[in-house]
């Protein structure tokens, strides 16, 4: 069974771009979850998308969103991006129901310049 | 708010030797509780969880943890360290709404041959 699958694996940008990241869940997880793990500062929730919807989201700017595909994948956009959005960002799957596991991808390395 | 603590950065710990990786949490009601693991530039890997019942959960990779609700504890165990089991070890609780994790700093284990 393929995990969750985060593509692409890094990407560089320049400060004020924009950037799109992209995840896969497992089949079957219906929750996406992304988490930013920036040097220093451990890892930061910042969303989470069920069926298609945002349920909920970290303390991080409105130029950090997403969406929810119908096949369940995830796209995580950051606008304007600033040297600090500069982290390993990680997605995440699960099944809905509370207290089950979730599955991390391999993650995609941002760095803005 | 639930969070979790862990109040060590580094472990260090000779191979065949015992390992115990510290977390402390505070939660309100009955908590969830998880181990992850993560390699060098990867993602988290799922070592283990506790939802209820048994105070010694076991895991991947021959880690276990032990529940400890009057010490408000979940300390990661392993009986004889491998000098693979080198890696940044993540305790987490999840927030109160939904499967979204908060993790704690992260502890780095150190096994030397």
């Amino acid at each position: 069974e393929a995990g969750v699958t985060q593509s692409p694996t890094h990407l560089i940008k320049t400060r004020g771009q924009q950037a799109t990241l992209r995840c896969s869940p497992i089949s079957g997880h219906t929750s996406v979850y992304w988490y930013q793990q920036a040097l220093g500062l451990g890892l930061q929730f910042l969303l989470w998308y069920d069926e298609g919807e945002e349920r909920n989201r970290g303390n991080f700017p409105p130029r950090f969103s997403g969406r929810q595909f119908p096949n369940y994948s995830s796209e995580l956009n950051v606008n304007a991006l600033e040297l600090e959005d500069s982290a390993l960002y990680l997605c995440a799957s699960s099944l809905w129901q509370g207290g089950t596991e979730a599955f991390f991808g391999q993650g995609t390395r941002l760095t803005v310049v | 708010a639930q969070s979790v603590a862990q109040p060590e950065d580094q472990v260090n710990v000779a191979e065949g030797n015992p390992l115990t990786v510290k977390c402390t949490y505070s939660v309100s009601g009955n908590p969830y509780l998880f181990w992850y693991v993560q390699y060098p530039n990867r993602g988290l890997q799922f070592l283990l969880k506790y939802i209820t019942g048994d105070n010694l959960v076991k895991g991947s990779y021959g880690f276990e943890a032990e529940f400890n609700k009057s010490q408000t504890s979940f300390h990661l165990k392993k009986p004889s360290a491998l000098v693979s089991d080198s890696a940044l070890y993540f305790c987490a609780v999840p927030l109160v709404a939904g499967n979204m994790l908060t993790f704690g700093g992260g502890t780095r284990l150190m096994v030397k041959p």
